[in-house]
């Protein structure tokens, strides 16, 4: 089935860092959504991107869908304490509403 | 801001036993899922609902899982007969509308441990 693989696993960054992450597939998606989980709760989205090539913004996160429409990345800028839990790529092909979601990348941010 | 409600937040149950996970949708929107995360996994879709009928499903929802709209504002899952395998997070999501620029609203889930 379709996979989302997303990288890296774990970051443990200092304060004030940028941090990137991303996803990658072996399929093509025309829908690219960020969430961020926080640990007891459901996953809260971050950015949807609906075009190849799109990069959009809210706030400190910056997104882009990959060319190939096979990958996206996410980056967050400046990280500040509340950045820290998980982040889920997620991907949707044409003509499903089913999301396939990344294996997730958790982030810790130090002060 | 509207969201998603999910109960109970956490439910323990026995296998063999039935389970029901109940959901308020925003109240605006017509597509409704239900994904499950088993600790520390990521998150699986399992099925999508639309016009008082499964629209999708996925591999693990078998014929133990059945979903239901009661009334105009519930969505509810059921487990026939629990399996230990069946303990995970269950999240519940909603959107306006399916296909083209389908943004997928996620409750806070419930929490199934089947002993």
């Amino acid at each position: 089935g379709q996979q989302l693989n997303q990288s890296p696993q774990s970051m443990f960054i200092q304060e004030g860092e940028d941090v990137s992450m991303n996803c990658t597939s072996s399929s093509i998606f025309n829908t690219w959504l960020w969430y961020k989980q926080d640990p007891g709760e459901g996953p809260v989205l971050l950015i949807a991107l609906y075009k190849a090539g799109e990069l959009t913004s809210n706030g400190r996160l910056t997104a882009q869908f990959g060319i190939t429409r096979k990958d996206s990345f996410l980056n967050i800028s400046a990280s500040i304490p509340s950045d820290v839990g998980i982040y889920f790529c997620a991907g949707r092909t044409y003509n499903t509403d089913k999301l396939i979601f990344g294996t997730g990348t958790r982030l810790q941010v130090f002060p | 801001e509207p969201e998603v409600t999910q109960t109970p937040s956490h439910q323990v149950t026995q296998m063999g036993q039935e389970v029901i996970l109940r959901c308020v949708p925003i109240s605006n929107h017509l597509y409704f899922y239900w994904y499950r995360q088993i600790l520390g996994q990521k998150v699986e879709f399992l099925v999508s609902f639309y016009n008082n009928e499964i629209s999708e499903k996925s591999e693990i929802f078998d014929d133990q899982f059945s979903v239901e709209r009661p009334d105009g504002s519930n969505f509810t899952l059921k487990i026939r007969s629990t399996k230990l395998e069946d303990s995970a997070m269950y999240f519940c999501a909603s959107s306006v509308k399916g296909a083209g620029k389908n943004i997928q609203y996620f409750g806070a889930g419930t929490r199934l441990s089947v002993l």
